[in-house]
C-alpha cells in the first residue's frame, strides 16, 4: 500500500530563514501531491497542489517541488515568519483520477522563533 | 468563509450512547465526502468515503456498524458514532471536493469526548 513519510516530526528555525520540509512516498507516483497547513484544533487548510508533470509550483512565499524519480516532494517557506508556525501535512490522492480521496503524511510541526 | 461546515464543533457524551456529527457543503454540491479521524499529535486517518445515495466505503479496520455514515443529500453527510467508548474520543474531520479544480475543502472538525 502507498505510504507517505514526512521525515521531520518537528522543525525549529529562525525567523527570516527558509524552512524546508520533506515528503517521501513509496510505491506508485500519484497524479497529484498536495500540501496543507493545520493549526492546533483546526481542520487542515489547502496550500498547494502539484501535478506529476510539474517540477515546481510557487505561491507567494511558498514553493513546492515534485521529483517522481526520487518519489519526493519538498515544501519551502521563504522569509519565514512566526505566523508560519503550524503543522504542515503532505497528502497524496488515492483515487487516481481526481484529487479527492487523499491520505496524509504524519506532518511536520514547524516553529519559527523571532 | 468556511465552505464545509461541521456541527457540533465539540461534544461530550457518555459511554454507550450514540452521537451524530454533521458535515455540510456550503454553496456547492458534494456527491462524495470523506471522514477522517485524528488523535492527538497524530495525522489524519481516512475512515470512510461517504457517497450520496449509496453506501459508504470504509477503510480497512474501520467498523462500519460502529461508525454509521449517511449521505442523504448533495450537501449533507452525517457520521454517527454508536455505542461510544472513551477510546473513540478524537477529532473527527470531514472533507469534500470543491466545485472546480482539484481543491479539497475541510470542515473545522468536531471534538468528541466520551466519558
Amino acid at each position: 500500500s502507498q505510504k507517505i513519510e514526512q521525515n521531520s516530526e518537528a522543525l525549529n528555525i529562525q525567523e527570516g530563514k527558509t524552512a524546508t520540509l520533506t515528503c517521501n512516498y513509496t510505491n506508485y507516483s500519484p497524479a497529484y501531491l498536495q500540501w496543507y497547513r493545520q493549526d492546533p484544533g483546526r481542520g487542515p487548510v489547502f496550500l498547494l497542489l502539484i501535478r506529476e508533470n510539474e517540477k515546481e509550483k510557487r505561491k507567494e512565499r511558498l514553493k513546492v517541488t515534485f521529483d517522481t524519480t526520487l518519489k519526493q516532494s519538498l515544501f519551502h517557506i521563504t522569509a519565514s515568519q512566526p505566523a508560519d508556525s503550524a503543522t504542515y501535512l503532505c497528502a497524496l490522492d488515492m483515487s487516481g483520477s481526481s484529487a479527492s480521496k487523499i491520505i496524509f503524511g504524519s506532518g511536520t510541526r514547524l516553529s519559527i522563533r523571532p | 468563509g468556511a465552505v464545509v461546515s461541521q456541527h457540533p464543533s465539540r461534544v461530550i457524551c457518555k459511554s454507550g450512547t450514540s452521537v451524530k456529527i454533521e458535515c455540510r457543503s456550503l454553496d456547492f454540491q458534494a456527491t462524495t465526502m470523506f471522514w477522517y479521524r485524528q488523535f492527538p499529535k497524530q495525522s489524519l486517518m481516512l475512515m470512510a468515503t461517504s457517497n450520496e445515495g449509496s453506501k459508504a466505503t470504509y477503510e480497512q479496520g474501520v467498523e462500519k456498524d460502529k461508525f454509521l455514515i449517511n449521505h442523504a443529500s448533495l450537501t449533507l453527510s452525517t457520521l454517527t458514532v454508536t455505542s461510544a467508548h472513551p477510546e473513540d474520543s478524537s477529532f473527527y474531520i470531514c472533507s469534500a471536493p470543491g466545485g472546480t479544480g482539484n481543491t479539497i475543502y475541510f470542515g473545522e472538525g468536531s471534538w468528541l469526548t466520551v466519558v
